[in-house]
């Protein structure tokens, strides 16, 4: 089976620029997690959505990141406007079904200058 | 406390001891553990789930133990290529959640480091 799709690989932008990413998840999973892992630490959630709702925003920084997951398929995930802190990586996941056990794709580097 | 700890390491060990992780959780009513392997600058893979009875897969063992809130990893006979860092996942129950109510949390992963 095609796994977690992810693009792009590399992103770097400056401070409050704009950045979008984006992910395609295993044919049929119809659960999705956007993670951010910053470098030594393990990834932390930021948004859980089931087909095309949202189960868990709680740790989104709602100020600046939003994300979407339309036709409950593929999802995009942005950042407006970036800052420094937000150099990471994020990775996208996927799941059959909530608290199954995660498929990742390779996922997003970002760094903001 | 937090929901999920894990001691950091680096664990260096020479190629094959016998190395073993723990892995603390805070939610008494968590359902289902999980270890990840992520290797330098890839994305985290599964390794194994880990049951009640605890379970075994070659030179890896994982054991829960529900009394005092922590799962564990066992690696015998270590290999080289076993250098990583090895991520704890808890299902935490969170009530509200919709879909379920499950959310799964990473601990912040233990390096481990094994050297000829």
């Amino acid at each position: 089976e095609a796994g977690v799709a992810q693009s792009p690989r590399y992103k770097i932008i400056e401070k409050r620029q704009s950045v979008a990413f984006w992910c395609n998840p295993i044919s049929g999973h119809a659960t999705l997690y956007w993670y951010q892992q910053i470098l030594g630490q393990g990834p932390k959630l930021l948004i859980q959505f089931q087909n095309n709702g949202v189960v868990d925003d709680s740790q989104l920084p709602k100020d600046r990141f939003s994300a979407e997951r339309l036709k409950g398929v593929d999802s995009t995930l942005k950042i407006q406007p970036a800052k420094l802190e937000d150099s990471a990586v994020y990775l996208c996941a996927s799941s059959p079904r909530p608290g199954g056990h995660l498929h990742f794709g390779n996922g997003t580097r970002l760094t903001v200058t | 406390r937090k929901e999920v700890e894990q001691d950091p390491g680096p664990f260096n060990v020479p190629e094959g001891a016998t190395v073993a992780f723990n892995c603390t959780y805070s939610n008494s009513a968590s359902q289902s553990f999980f270890w990840y392997r992520q290797d330098c600058r890839k994305e985290p893979k599964l390794l194994m789930s880990v049951y009640s009875s605890g379970n075994e897969d070659g030179r890896f063992t994982a054991q829960l133990n529900r009394a005092s809130q922590y799962i564990s990893l066992l690696i015998r006979d270590s290999k080289l290529s076993d250098s990583a860092t090895y991520l704890c996942v808890v299902n935490i129950p969170t009530p509200g959640l919709t879909g379920g109510g499950n959310k799964l949390t990473f601990g912040t992963g233990t390096q481990l480091k094994v050297e000829l």
